[in-house]
């Protein structure tokens, strides 16, 4: 069975610093990875997918993961975080063709 | 391109009164999914549809929910007799066929505003 782990869920940085969210998965194949951000009161938007075309995915919003199967990590990272970056972000996983199985999220906070 | 629309966004229900969440896929996609968002939790998967087929309830709780995506019209997902612990975001997602993904074949969702719904 899939499931993702998101590591802490109440992330907080300073505007400029870089952010790091954690997100570690377990699939009995190779899976699809995703990132999706979640703006108060509106739904989910996809941020990145992995889908094994290369290891280090960018997405929208300067945000970027890298896929290290040895770890069974999927990471997010930006390197300077903005005011406009704080949401709620949440790391899926699917196999091939399948629904996306949510980490529990974790609430990024941009201090000034 | 309208997106996948949601309605109603706010739904307010006395226990034991039925709700009903309605939900519009995106131009050309096909597949219906239906996610439920507890106050600080992550989403759960509740049940994935096609056209007149559910193909995945695995999600669903056993009793009072029900989904549908009929050959015509939004697919709807019912709550009969509502009880306090039904207040959630509801969130639809679609997705296109599998013919039309990109050359990846990932099953990339995009998602609804959601609809919040209130037992008093």
């Amino acid at each position: 069975a899939q499931s993702v782990t998101q590591l802490g869920s109440h992330v907080s940085v300073s505007e400029g610093a870089l952010v790091l969210l954690r997100c570690n998965y377990s699939s009995s194949v190779p899976p699809y990875l995703f990132w999706y951000v979640q703006y108060p009161n509106q739904g989910l938007q996809l941020l990145l997918k992995y889908t094994s075309a290369a290891t280090l995915v960018k997405g929208i919003n300067g945000f970027e993961a890298e896929f290290k199967k040895s770890e069974t990590s999927f990471h997010l990272t930006k390197p300077s975080a903005h005011m406009s970056d704080a949401a709620e972000y949440f790391c899926a996983v699917s196999l091939r063709g399948g629904k996306l199985i949510f980490g529990q999220g974790t609430e990024l906070s941009v201090k000034p | 391109n309208a997106g996948v629309m949601q309605n109603p966004r706010h739904l307010v229900r006395r226990r034991g009164q039925e709700a009903r969440l309605r939900c519009s896929p995106m131009k050309g996609h096909s597949h219906v999914y239906w996610y439920r968002q507890l106050p600080e939790e992550g989403l759960k998967f509740m049940v994935y549809l096609q056209k007149e087929n559910i193909i995945d309830e695995s999600g669903m709780p056993k009793e009072r929910f029900s989904a549908e995506f009929p050959k015509e019209g939004p697919s709807i997902l019912r709550i009969q007799q509502v009880v306090r612990g039904d207040s959630a975001a509801y969130f639809c997602a679609s997705s296109p066929t599998l013919r039309d993904r990109d050359t990846s074949g990932a099953n990339v969702l995009t998602f609804g505003a959601g609809s919040r719904l209130t037992v008093l």
